[in-house]
């Protein structure tokens, strides 16, 4: 069964610090994985997009990586803001199926003053 | 550029009724996707719609079906409600069915009772 696992399941930092969450998968084959931002409310929004190929992606103070042979994928938060707590899902597309998309439960993030 | 725009932003029904929800795609895009979001959890892939035609579809009953119109908008359609469908129901266009990130609307948030 194709999976997407994401931990931890929820998580507090201070504003200020850095985060780092995890993205574990089954999908296969793999075709390219996808980090987005839902703000409570709001619909989510894409923060990077990575194929088999590249193994980091940055924007701005999110870094996303990807390792395809252990098929794992880490978003890293550079000095949190408070805007930055929502929840984060990761999405993995199988090769030949861009159409249908495997989603994480997400991760909670609270960033706290 | 106008965004992805969903309507209604709420709805309650009746289990056993029927209920339609739009969206409209961001300008330029030619590729509707439609998700379930159940409290707590990932989106589920409902259908995509490219250029009028179903582009592949998820795990849902046939009494989810779906539109895409020649201005690229869409409809949802659910026949027969369930308790178990209430849920937020998302909408994503894209450039293309490729590696073009989704550009999702904010919601219908649907309570069947």
């Amino acid at each position: 069964k194709n999976q997407v696992e994401q931990s931890p399941q929820s998580l507090i930092i201070l504003e200020g610090k850095n985060c780092t969450l995890q993205c574990n998968y089954t999908v296969s084959p793999f075709s390219n994985l996808r980090w987005y931002k839902q703000d409570t409310g709001r619909g989510p929004v894409s923060l990077t997009i990575m194929t088999f190929s590249e193994n980091t992606k940055s924007n701005g103070r999110y870094t996303a990586t990807l390792d395809a042979d252990t098929k794992q994928s880490s978003l890293h938060i550079t000095a949190s803001q408070l805007s930055d707590s929502a929840s984060y899902i990761c999405v993995v597309s199988k090769t030949g199926a861009n159409s249908k998309l495997t989603f994480g439960k997400g991760i909670t993030l609270s960033v706290r003053p | 550029e106008t965004g992805v725009t969903q309507s209604p932003t709420h709805l309650i029904k009746t289990r056993g009724q029927q209920v339609t929800l739009r969206c409209s795609s961001q300008s330029g895009h030619n590729t509707v996707s439609w998700y379930q979001q159940a409290l707590g959890q990932g989106p589920q892939f409902i259908f995509q719609y490219y250029r009028e035609e179903e582009n592949g579809r998820g795990n849902f009953p046939p009494r989810f079906s779906g539109l895409q119109f020649p201005n690229y908008s869409s409809e949802l359609n659910v026949n027969a409600l369930e308790l178990d469908d209430s849920a937020l129901y998302l909408c994503a266009s894209s450039l293309d069915t490729g590696l073009s990130p989704l550009h999702f609307g904010n919601g219908t948030r649907l309570t069947v009772t």
